[in-house]
């Protein structure tokens, strides 16, 4: 299996602009997880779902943040309007529906809003 | 809350040294446990996991025993190598959740030649 997929790898963008994080997850995979690592706050979970539904955004900073996930094998994570605060390394997990499963961490994408 | 608390970093040691990064879990219920590494430039990689107490993770020379009667998992390794050197993360999810993970705030290990 390739693992989790994510795209881009790199984004640097402007204040202001909209931006599109894109996530692959494992195949056979039914939950999805997309989390936020900056060297202030550490490791931080925004969103999860579950067979495509959202179950939990309450990590989601603001309504600037938006994610989706219209099928089983891809899931967005929109910015828009971007800000610099924003700049960090985004993370998408996934794994098998379960309390005990293992999270398949993606290589990330390092946003840097300027 | 759940959560999930590690010993804070900077780590360095020579290399061979032994390592110990401490772990403890605030939890109602019975979680299960991991160790994740995050090594430069990459995302985040499962070390090992304990999925009830007792059970003693182990990989890459790297070994953690869940302990209920001290809520912990400290993660341990008797010889550690410069290839070491990464963040490791600790972190818990309860079964028969959705899977959430609960992580630690990450101890960052530097192994010196």
């Amino acid at each position: 299996d390739a693992g989790v997929i994510q795209s881009p790898r790199h984004e640097v963008t402007e204040m202001g602009q909209e931006v599109t994080l894109r996530c692959k997850p494992i195949s056979g995979h039914n939950s999805l997880f997309w989390y936020r690592q900056t060297m202030m706050r550490g490791l931080e979970l925004l969103i999860y779902f579950n067979n495509n539904v959202p179950i939990d955004d309450s990590g989601m900073p603001e309504d600037r943040f938006s994610a989706k996930m219209p099928n089983a094998s891809f899931s967005t994570l929109k910015i828009q309007p971007s800000e610099p605060r924003d700049s960090a390394v985004y993370f998408c997990a996934s794994s098998k529906t379960s309390g005990k499963e293992t999270q398949y961490f993606g290589p990330g994408t390092r946003l840097l809003v300027l | 809350g759940d959560s999930v608390t590690q010993m804070e970093g900077p780590v360095t040691l020579s290399e061979e040294a032994f390592l110990t990064i401490n772990c403890t879990y605030t939890a109602t219920g019975y979680p299960s446990l991991f160790w994740y590494v995050q090594y430069p430039g990459e995302g985040l990689q499962l070390l090992l996991k304990a999925t009830k107490a007792d059970d003693k993770g182990s990989n890459k020379g790297f070994e953690a025993t869940y302990r209920k009667e001290t809520t912990s998992f400290h993660l341990e390794k008797g010889s550690v190598q410069v290839s070491d050197s990464a963040v490791y993360f600790c972190a818990l999810v309860f079964r028969g959740s959705q899977g959430n993970l609960i992580f630690g705030k990450g101890t960052k290990l530097s192994v010196k030649p």
